[in-house]
């Protein structure tokens, strides 16, 4: 499985954009880029995805470099909601359509 | 529209029991996936099924198993528990390939 590598933890402000960043250089050209994000005590919950350009949806925006080794998860306005454990997930729509999670980055985000 | 809904949300079981977990995906969904999480890890994955089959497991031994029901709800079984299987169980659902739906998850104690 393509591994991804995420910083342990980030701190924010309340209402302040956040950028989470990913690296994932072994990444080939069928994987796509996921996010989820788990609350405390709740299941994971799906943020986005993409591929090869920059999405945006309601949560969030995903920019993915040209070279797709990394990406950035932007949170544009972090609220108290968002402090969670979010996972960066190379996702390949192969046999098995695993999500392989790895310890994820702890947000923080001060009142 | 209900999510993924799981049964039961806790449960303590001695070493050496068997257990059975439910899971009942949203309405639609074909694809029920089941993951494991100790804690300060990221989910594991064990296994996915589609339409009744296996379609993917993950690296646990062979006390764990799992079906998938003509409605696509699943049953994870584990046999002869072992204190290590403490975690907590997350299934998964989804109707494509892309956004998977967790539920809240069966945490689950042996002692």
């Amino acid at each position: 499985d393509a591994k991804t590598t995420q910083p342990n933890s980030m701190e924010s402000n309340e209402e302040e954009p956040v950028h989470l960043p990913c690296n994932h250089s072994t990444i080939s050209g069928t994987d796509y880029i996921h996010w989820y994000r788990q609350l405390p005590s709740q299941g994971p919950e799906y943020v986005i995805h993409g591929l090869t350009s920059n999405v945006n949806n309601r949560m969030a925006s995903l920019a993915i470099a040209e070279d797709r080794k990394s990406s950035t998860l932007i949170l544009h306005r972090a609220t108290l909601r968002d402090a969670a454990v979010y996972y960066c997930i190379l996702f390949n729509t192969g046999a098995n359509s695993k999500l392989t999670f790895g310890k994820g980055i702890t947000l923080s985000v001060r009142p | 529209d209900a999510g993924v809904t799981q049964s039961p949300t806790h449960l303590i079981k001695t070493r050496g029991q068997h257990v059975t977990l439910r899971c009942s995906p949203i309405s639609g969904h074909k694809s029920v996936s089941w993951y494991q999480q100790v804690l300060g890890q990221g989910p594991q994955f064990i296994f996915q099924y589609y339409e009744k089959e296996e379609r993917g497991r993950g690296n646990f031994p062979d006390r764990f198993s799992a079906r998938q029901f003509p409605n696509y709800s699943s049953e994870l079984n584990v046999n002869a528990l072992l204190l290590g299987d403490s975690a907590l169980y997350l299934c998964a659902s989804s109707l494509g390939l892309y956004e998977a739906f967790f539920g809240q998850g069966t945490r689950l104690t042996v002692v």
